[in-house]
């Protein structure tokens, strides 16, 4: 399995975007990139996820580099509820489960 | 569309007590999967069905750990006799049997061992 590398923690002020990035440089080519959130202690929030094109939903989007191996979450507008421990998680398309990281912890500031 | 339930939200039991955790999942979902969070520690995968069979189950962590999923509908996780090393909180999730589909979680039962 490829491994991601995400920074531990990262701030962001309110109404600006967020932009999270993540490391995937043994990343192979049957891997998708997915990424959840947790907040506080709720169960994880899936975002979005993406193989090799950008993707765009209502609550992010996801960059992929062309070479695949890194990619970047971005919030367009931030807001205090976005606050949460974001995982960036590479995983086989023949494998169905998520294995987590330690993630990256996002602090939206007032 | 109801999401993955989990029963109960929270449990308190003493060490060597028996503790059964329920999760159904999203109705048609026939993937399911086990994870647990000890405190301060990462998401750990525990293990994951495949309607009723057990595809992995290379994360539980012994044998006083068993789940089932009888019926490929929702699943039991029953940890006995339970340890204090077993608090934490139990997160179940389910996904569509498609290569690239997205796990949806509950919100956990959190468990506590006296």
């Amino acid at each position: 399995d490829a491994k991601t590398t995400q920074p531990t923690s990262m701030d962001c002020a309110e109404g600006r975007a967020a932009n999270l990035p993540c490391n995937h440089s043994t990343i192979s080519g049957n891997e998708y990139v997915y990424w959840y959130r947790q907040i506080h202690s709720q169960g994880p929030q899936y975002i979005i996820h993406g193989l090799k094109n950008n993707e765009t939903n209502e609550m992010a989007s996801l960059i992929i580099t062309e070479d695949r191996k890194s990619s970047t979450l971005i919030l367009p507008h931030a807001t205090l509820r976005d606050t949460a421990v974001y995982y960036c998680i590479v995983r086989p398309i023949a494998y169905n489960d998520m294995r987590f990281g330690a993630g990256t912890r996002l602090t939206v500031k007032p | 569309e109801a999401g993955v339930t989990q029963f109960p939200s929270h449990s308190v039991i003493e060490k060597g007590q028996t503790v059964t955790l329920r999760c159904d999942p999203i109705s048609g979902h026939d993937n399911l999967y086990w994870y647990r969070r000890v405190m301060g520690k990462e998401i750990k995968f525990l293990l994951h069905f495949v309607k009723e069979s057990k595809q992995d189950e290379s994360g539980m962590p012994n044998n006083r750990f068993l789940a089932e999923r009888t019926g490929g509908t929702y699943s039991t996780l029953k940890v006995q006799p339970a340890e204090l090393e077993d608090s934490g909180v139990y997160f179940c999730a389910s996904s569509q049997d498609r290569g690239s589909a997205e796990a949806f979680f509950g919100q956990g039962t959190r468990l506590t061992v006296v």
